[in-house]
């Protein structure tokens, strides 16, 4: 049984660029959760979607924006990157009413330069 | 005022000592508290998971959640060199699309 992927695994963008990070949750899950995890802090919320539809979000600007697909699938988009979006982001996945199970992917590590 | 409080260590010990991770929190709101833990370059794995107040034990680990104090323990028996990781501790309040908050997390290493 596949986990949680997420690709790719590293990216190197320049600031103002835009860049599409991808998550598969693990089988069966419905859910799909973002978060961002600055080195040494603990992960923070960006925005969870269920059934194609982003139901919460966190203290991050519009920049930040995502999409779930028919398959449960999603990608997480950040526009016009600034330095301080250099972080490791992490995707996560549950089935819905069960949020405090999350099963979380090896993230994407990115770098702004 | 963070939501969630956890010394960010780190924490060393020898192997075989018995390990106490702590967080506190300010929302009276959070229902559900968990602790998950993260080796270098992986994401998050959640080790245990507890509703409301009490404690709940699975192998070496022990989950202790005190609500009138708003203060959560996760206590790792007879630690081993494998335990060494990054403890996270995080809450929820009571919904399924209810954010959930992470500590910053404590940095444990384990001496052989």
């Amino acid at each position: 049984d596949a986990g949680v992927t997420q690709s790719p695994t590293h990216l190197i963008k320049t600031r103002g660029q835009q860049v599409t990070l991808r998550c598969s949750p693990k089988s069966g899950h419905d859910t799909v959760s973002w978060y961002q995890q600055a080195l040494g802090q603990g992960p923070q919320f960006i925005f969870q979607y269920y059934e194609e539809e982003e139901r919460q979000r966190g203290n991050f600007p519009d920049r930040f924006s995502g999409h779930q697909f028919p398959n449960y699938s999603s990608e997480l988009n950040v526009n016009a990157l600034l330095l301080g979006d250099s972080a490791l982001y992490l995707c996560a996945s549950s089935r819905d009413r069960g949020n405090e199970k999350l099963f979380f992917g090896s993230g994407t590590q990115l770098s702004v330069l | 005022q963070k939501e969630v409080e956890q010394d960010p260590g780190p924490l060393s010990v020898p192997e075989g000592a018995i390990v106490s991770l702590n967080c506190t929190y300010s929302n009276s709101a959070f229902q559900y508290f968990m602790w998950y833990r993260q080796y270098s370059r992986k994401g998050p794995e959640l080790l245990m998971y507890t509703y409301s107040s009490g404690n709940k034990e699975d192998g070496r680990f022990t989950a202790q959640v005190d609500k009138s104090s708003k203060y959560i323990s996760l206590f790792i028996r007879d630690s081993q060199p494998s335990d060494s990781a990054t403890y996270l501790c995080a809450m929820s309040a009571v919904s399924s699309a209810s954010k959930i908050i992470f500590g910053s997390g404590t940095r444990l290493s384990i001496r052989p």
